[in-house]
């Protein structure tokens, strides 16, 4: 079974600045995916940034970015210019790829970091 | 509105109380969630519904009863719930295999948070 491990559990920030939060997986899948997901107080889940295992080329979708070490088993994300509207718990989390394990689509989560910014 | 809608959006309940928790959603969506958020624990899969079929059971307790009756809608049924039971009930949706993989990740509701006294 995948495992997903977030070891910060609270982070803070300078407004403007860059912060990075860490995730680290086990899996014994070759081909997968990674998400980071957003939680603010209005509870829902909102998709940050995926990843597939198998493009070498690290994701970005605007201010945010991940560091995706496939080797190391590692699936960093770093925001840039941090805002407040940042501020949420985020949690990294895990999806077998289609056709390797049909049928199960389940989301393997880490157990979040919550982030902070500070004015 | 986010597409998976969740009701209500909190509900106290007595351990001998008996209550359901609804999830629907319309975005052709053929596979549905039901995850568990506790306090500085990961998310924990309870069910998973594919075209209405329950797949996955995480060895979740007697006393919540999922129902699926179609695609589009999901329930929770509560019973005879634990205090330590309280937590924030998530649903969530997703495209599934042979579909266009337009979208790999999920969409969520904005949860129940349930609280058990």
């Amino acid at each position: 079974a995948q495992t997903v491990t977030q070891s910060q559990p609270e982070m803070s920030v300078q407004e403007a600045e860059t912060v990075t939060l860490s995730c680290t997986y086990d899996t014994s899948e070759s081909d997968y995916y990674l998400f980071w997901y957003k939680q603010p107080p209005s509870r829902q889940m909102i998709l940050v940034i995926r990843q597939e295992a198998y493009k070498q080329q690290n994701a970005t979708e605007n201010r945010f970015s991940v560091n995706f070490q496939k080797a190391a088993k590692s699936f960093s994300l770093k925001i840039s210019d941090s805002q407040l509207g940042d501020a949420a718990m985020y949690f990294c989390a895990y999806r077998s790829a289609p056709g390797t394990n049909f049928g199960n689509e389940k989301l393997t989560f880490g157990t979040g970091t919550r982030l902070t910014i500070i004015p | 509105e986010t597409g998976v809608t969740q009701t209500p959006r909190h509900l106290v309940m007595g351990m001998t109380n008996k209550k359901s928790l609804k999830c629907e959603q319309h975005l052709g969506h053929n596979a549905m969630y039901w995850y568990k958020q506790s306090a500085k624990k990961p998310l924990e899969l309870m069910f998973v519904y594919n075209f209405k079929e329950q797949t996955e059971n995480n060895s979740v307790p007697s006393r919540f009863s999922p129902e699926c009756p179609n695609s589009s809608h999901l329930f929770l049924h509560l019973h005879t719930l634990q205090p330590e039971d309280s937590a924030l009930y998530l649903c969530a949706s997703s495209e599934t295999p042979g579909q266009a993989w337009l979208n790999y990740g999920y969409t969520f509701g904005s949860g129940t948070r349930l609280t058990v006294v």
